[in-house]
């Protein structure tokens, strides 16, 4: 079946731009989560969904982000007034359900990656 | 806080060597621990995973172990072939504070199998 999809693959924007980001998750995947991978890095947890809400959004790291989804499917990352610091690769996954108290597989999307001139 | 510790940060073998890459957790709830290869331009792909129920997991040239107790689990690639070279990362499941199902990932391995 079809996996995590991205798009743009790739973005160059100028600074002061604002960027959307768009993660369309597997299909039936309740669980949404949005990560930022820096170069040659490892992975930096942003945000995360379950169904529509948002009730971990620790990881942002300023309120230039943002994120929402809606219908419980597809969801945006908004990056305002893009900063150079902000050129990463940003990462979507997605999980089923969670049975209670088990941890689940995450399963990732190719990436934006994004730059900042 | 919770975190994840992998070594080595590289690694290099020749081909038809194992590789062996350990990662250490600190949240003694953790329950699950998943591996991911990440290829150059592409993003992190699940090659295998372990329940805290199961000490031992095997699919073909990889496996996994793990040791609850002192809170290790260890991948092992057998018969290394060039196309395993890529990034490996560990991860470690928590519960976080907002009832969230969280990875916490490990700062990856780079793996370079040379023929």
């Amino acid at each position: 079946g079809a996996g995590v999809s991205q798009s743009p693959s790739n973005k160059v924007t100028e600074k002061g731009k604002d960027v959307e980001l768009r993660c369309d998750p597997i299909s039936g995947h309740t669980a949404l989560y949005w990560y930022r991978q820096s170069l040659g890095q490892g992975l930096e947890f942003l945000i995360y969904f379950q169904g529509n809400s948002a009730p971990d959004k620790s990881g942002l790291p300023s309120d230039r982000f943002s994120a929402e989804r809606t219908g419980g499917s597809v969801s945006t990352l908004t990056i305002q007034r893009t900063q150079q610091e902000d050129s990463a690769v940003y990462l979507c996954a997605s999980s089923p359900k969670t049975p209670d108290g088990a941890g689940v597989a995450q399963y990732f999307g190719p990436g934006t990656r994004l730059l900042v001139l | 806080g919770e975190n994840v510790e992998q070594h080595p940060s590289t690694l290099s073998v020749q081909e038809g060597d194992s590789a062996v890459i350990k990662c250490t957790y600190s949240d003694s709830a953790s329950n699950y621990f998943p591996w991911y290869k990440q290829e150059l331009g592409k993003g992190p792909q699940l090659i295998i995973d372990i329940r805290s129920n199961v000490g031992e997991k095997k699919d073909q040239r990889i496996a996994v172990t793990l040791n609850k107790t002192a809170k290790h689990f260890s991948l092992h690639i057998t018969e290394t072939q060039p196309e395993d070279s890529a990034v490996y990362f560990c991860a470690a499941s928590i519960r976080g504070a907002y009832n969230t199902d969280k990875l916490i990932f490990g700062t990856g391995t780079r793996l370079q199998v040379f023929p």
